[in-house]
């Protein structure tokens, strides 16, 4: 079985600072995503990372697919209350289905 | 575009009642998933359909779930009959590929089991 563990779990920060949080596993993905949730609605595609080393932009959200294709992380330059959400990782490999991470749940205070 | 449609929002039952939860899928999006996301936790995959066919249903408690996509279209996932531990959000999901690409996500059902 696949897991995706994500850290940390809980994270509250001040507007303006930066923050990185991560997706780590023991299996290789052939690909990565990353969904943001906000209270009451589902989960929204961010990214989708496939190449191994890949670096994606998103304005002030970065995205980073590890070397060996078992990783990932993001990372937020100065952070606004409207980043607030959960943020969840996603691997699929090949044939198999698409894995969840338990989420890092992301507080940005004004 | 029409988004995944899902109802009702909001269920709140008695232990060993029964629930469905219903799901209408973006147009032309031949697969479509129910995930069970408990409080505090990711999605998890209850079932997988690829037009009316199931593709993955490791996950589903088979004694008391139960789902059907009869015309490869909307879909109704039933729970007969619930425990506590069932409460939680129900998301439905479609994606027009299979295993990859991006999932297009219901606001979900959220169920209380009392």
């Amino acid at each position: 079985t696949q897991l995706l563990e994500q850290s940390p779990q809980f994270l509250s920060i001040q507007e303006g600072e930066n923050l990185t949080v991560y997706c780590n596993s023991s299996s290789v993905f052939s690909s990565l995503q990353w969904y943001r949730q906000e209270p009451g609605e589902g989960p929204v595609l961010l990214v989708t990372v496939v190449t191994g080393g890949e670096v994606k932009k998103l304005k002030r959200l970065t995205f980073q697919f590890g070397d060996a294709r078992k990783d990932s992380s993001l990372h937020i330059t100065a952070a606004q209350p409207g980043d607030t959400g959960l943020y969840l990782c996603a691997g699929a490999s090949g044939a198999q289905k698409l894995v969840f991470g338990q989420g890092t749940r992301l507080t940005i205070n004004p | 575009e029409a988004g995944v449609a899902q109802s009702p929002r909001y269920k709140i039952i008695e232990k060993r009642q029964s629930v469905a939860f219903w799901c209408n899928p973006i147009s032309g999006h031949a697969t479509l998933y129910w995930y069970q996301q408990i409080l505090g936790q990711g999605p998890k995959l209850l079932i997988q359909f690829q037009n009316n066919g199931v593709v993955d249903d490791s996950q589903l408690p088979k004694d008391r779930f139960s789902a059907e996509r009869l015309k490869g279209v909307d879909s109704t996932l039933k729970i007969q009959p619930a425990k506590l531990e069932d409460s939680a959000v129900y998301l439905c999901a479609s994606s027009f590929y299979r295993n990859t690409g991006e999932l297009f996500f219901g606001e979900g059902s959220r169920l209380t089991v009392l």
